[in-house]
């Protein structure tokens, strides 16, 4: 069974760089053709995908972000990871790893983590 | 970019049939998936291309998408079914979600 983790700093100050870090257990980063994404929810609002490592190494991520976004993986370790820098008060939202499947399951993500709440206040 | 519309709540009583509509652009051909998020909840699978059902869904949902809009239809609708739903597609290897619906049983 595919399970994922998300972690990371709760409070984040203004201006500054979110970091989360996923751990996955039950699949492999490097192969399968997946989607290894970020999501996020803001208090009370709905999900916003933010991007995703493929297993390729390919990266995409949502144009609303604006270009703050990178998302990176160490295979060896199981772990992707996500920046979004110079955030604001809009970024606050609990933020949640996924992996999404491909073309063959028609582009959907199967397993999520438990999320984690980042703030963004000073 | 591309764009998913939702009704922001449905309310059902129980035992009859609910159904949540996701309208977008030519979204017939794309594939639609649907996820439901309780309370407190991270999201969960419940209809991956247009009508297909994870192991563990319940037969009560099923999914369909024609035209612009895909509807995910809830028959038997109990209490457990309250929750916010999400439709989701992907166009042009961007992941889309709707905005969401929440559903209420009365």
């Amino acid at each position: 069974q595919v399970q994922l983790q998300e972690s990371g700093p709760g409070l984040v100050k203004p201006s500054e760089t979110l970091s989360l870090t996923c751990n996955v257990s039950g699949a492999s980063l490097s192969s399968g053709g997946y989607y290894w994404s970020w999501i996020r929810q803001p208090p009370g609002k709905g999900l916003e995908w933010i991007g995703y490592i493929h297993d390729s190494g390919n990266t995409n991520d949502s144009p609303s972000l604006e270009r703050r976004v990178t998302i990176s993986v160490d295979a060896s370790k199981k772990q992707f990871f996500l920046n979004l820098k110079s955030v604001t008060a809009a970024d606050t939202a609990v933020y949640y790893c996924a992996r999404g499947s491909g073309y063959k399951y028609g582009y959907v993500f199967d397993f999520w983590g438990q999320g984690v709440l980042v703030t963004v206040s000073s | 970019s591309y764009e998913l519309t939702q009704p922001p709540s449905v309310s059902v009583s129980p035992g009859q049939s609910a159904t949540v509509s996701c309208s977008g652009d030519a979204l017939g051909n794309k594939y639609v998936s649907w996820y439901q998020q309780r309370a407190g909840q991270s999201p969960q699978l419940m209809i991956y291309q247009n009508r297909k059902r994870p192991s563990g869904v319940p037969d009560r949902f099923s999914g369909s998408n024609s035209g612009n809009t895909a509807t995910l239809t809830i028959s038997v609708t109990q209490a457990m079914d309250e929750a916010d739903y999400y439709c989701q597609a992907w166009d042009s290897s961007f992941w889309v979600f709707g905005g969401g619906t929440r559903l209420t049983v009365l």
